[in-house]
């Protein structure tokens, strides 16, 4: 069974800085592994998908790396702004997805 | 523009009674998904449809029904509302099996009491 796992929970950094979010998966025979952002209240809107076959995926200020092997990705965000506070949530899977916890990040002005 | 629907926002209810929780997506997407968000827990898949008449059983299918009579809906039916079925519910859909991104609604805050 997939397990994936966000840590930390939570991260604050001051607003200029470029930081990476981590998510670890059990199982390397992923089919995509899919980044999303969640604000308070609302639903989950998706920034980037990195199918297996891809090492990584670049969207403006974000960029995210898979690296099945040792069953990690990582999404970084380059010149943060306040803006970019929300809960970053990773998922594998096709279809069915499996959901990590979430790290919530705060940047500060 | 197309979007993703779902009703009521938010929904109080007693334990025992029968909810239903209405997702509406006008992508005209194969693929509908239903997810419970807790805390702690991250979001749990509850029940997913891959077209009319198709539905399969999620991680936490308990105590949950999906029917699909049409592409654009997949209503989620709590058969006997228990404590433990308070939580967020999103549904997401998605198009092309396996390469596409799911799209998220804005989810239900359900409370049983």
């Amino acid at each position: 069974k997939q397990e994936v796992t966000q840590i930390p929970a939570a991260l604050s950094v001051p607003e200029g800085e470029n930081l990476v979010l981590n998510c670890s998966f059990t199982d390397s025979a992923i089919y995509n592994l899919q980044w999303f952002r969640q604000d308070p209240g609302k639903g989950l809107t998706s920034l980037l998908l990195i199918q297996s076959s891809q090492r990584e995926q670049t969207s403006g200020r974000l960029n995210a790396s898979l690296d099945k092997s040792s069953g990690r990705s990582t999404l970084y965000i380059a010149a943060s702004q306040p803006g970019d506070s929300a809960t970053y949530l990773c998922a594998a899977g096709r279809e069915k997805l499996t959901f990590g916890t979430g790290t919530r990040l705060t940047i500060i002005p | 523009d197309a979007e993703i629907t779902q009703s009521p926002r938010h929904k109080i209810t007693e334990t025992g009674r029968q909810v239903t929780l209405a997702c509406h997506q006008t992508w005209n997407h194969n693929n509908m998904f239903w997810y419970r968000q807790d805390l702690g827990h991250g979001l749990r898949l509850i029940h997913y449809s891959y077209g009319v008449h198709d539905t399969n059983k999620g991680e936490v299918s308990d105590g949950y029904s999906v029917s699909r009579s049409n592409t654009e809906d997949l209503p989620l039916t709590l058969e006997s509302a228990a404590s433990s079925q308070t939580s967020v519910y999103f549904c997401a859909s998605s198009d092309d099996p396996g390469r596409e991104t799911q799209y998220f609604g804005p989810g239900t805050r359900l409370l049983v009491l």
